[in-house]
């Protein structure tokens, strides 16, 4: 079972900032935060990776506060072409590796 | 980010007949690959997790005799759909990383789109 819980869906309109929140409650010590971006019949795409406070790259912030049970992925002025399905992903301690559980994401559409 | 990448990009069979896919990390040797399967409308399934140089460990339900997976190389793993069936007939995606540790970031391929007539 994916260890977090995304809002389904969400609307924005180009030229906002967009937030969408993740909840993993029972996130472990070791675990890192990763966020991926999916559009249709593609491959999911790495955002951002981050296991505490906050990390900023060059198409998105991560914030995570200090009990780490929830992550907040904010993308900066979304254009049409940001229109995708999110996934917040914290990872599975497999029988043979640290692996990473898909649950359902979050299907952000921009708006013009 | 690192690069995968996936050979066929797309597939079309015919049912009974066997099938296999290429996962390539193309600037980083990986020395764990994972298998997932995706259905129209819905999120990735894992399907396996495979180590460089040992047997590939199935998720509950996928079977392992027909989903034959094999990471010979720290750059190469091999997906075979044996036998085939329009049931069969999913995108597949393969992913790739560093080691085992969490820190490490896992890269995704573009997918296999495969139909199976």
């Amino acid at each position: 079972l994916a260890k977090t819980t995304q809002p389904i869906s969400m609307d924005s309109y180009e030229g906002q900032e967009v937030n969408i929140t993740c909840s993993h409650n029972n996130i472990a010590t070791n675990d890192y935060i990763t966020w991926y971006q999916q559009f249709p019949s593609q491959g999911p795409r790495f955002i951002i990776q981050g296991y505490k406070t906050k990390v900023t790259n060059e198409v998105a912030s991560l914030f995570i506060p200090a009990d780490r049970k929830s992550s907040t992925l904010s993308l900066p002025r979304v254009s049409l072409s940001d229109t995708a399905v999110y996934y917040c992903l914290v990872g599975d301690e497999g029988d043979s590796s640290y692996k990473l559980i898909f649950g359902s994401g979050t299907r952000l559409l921009v708006r013009p | 980010g690192a690069v995968v990448s996936q050979h066929p990009s797309w597939v079309i069979c015919k049912s009974g007949t066997s099938v296999k896919i290429e996962c390539r990390s193309l600037d980083f040797q990986a020395t764990t690959m994972f298998w997932y399967r995706q259905f129209p409308k819905q999120s990735l399934m894992l399907m396996a997790t495979s180590n460089e140089g040992s047997k590939a460990t199935y998720e509950q339900g996928v079977e392992k005799d027909k989903f034959l997976i094999n990471h010979a190389s720290l750059t190469l793993s091999t997906l075979t759909v044996t036998s085939a069936h329009p049931e069969d007939s999913s995108f597949y995606i393969c992913s790739a990383r560093a080691s085992g540790r969490a820190a490490d970031t896992q890269y995704f391929g573009p997918g296999t789109r495969l139909t199976v007539l």
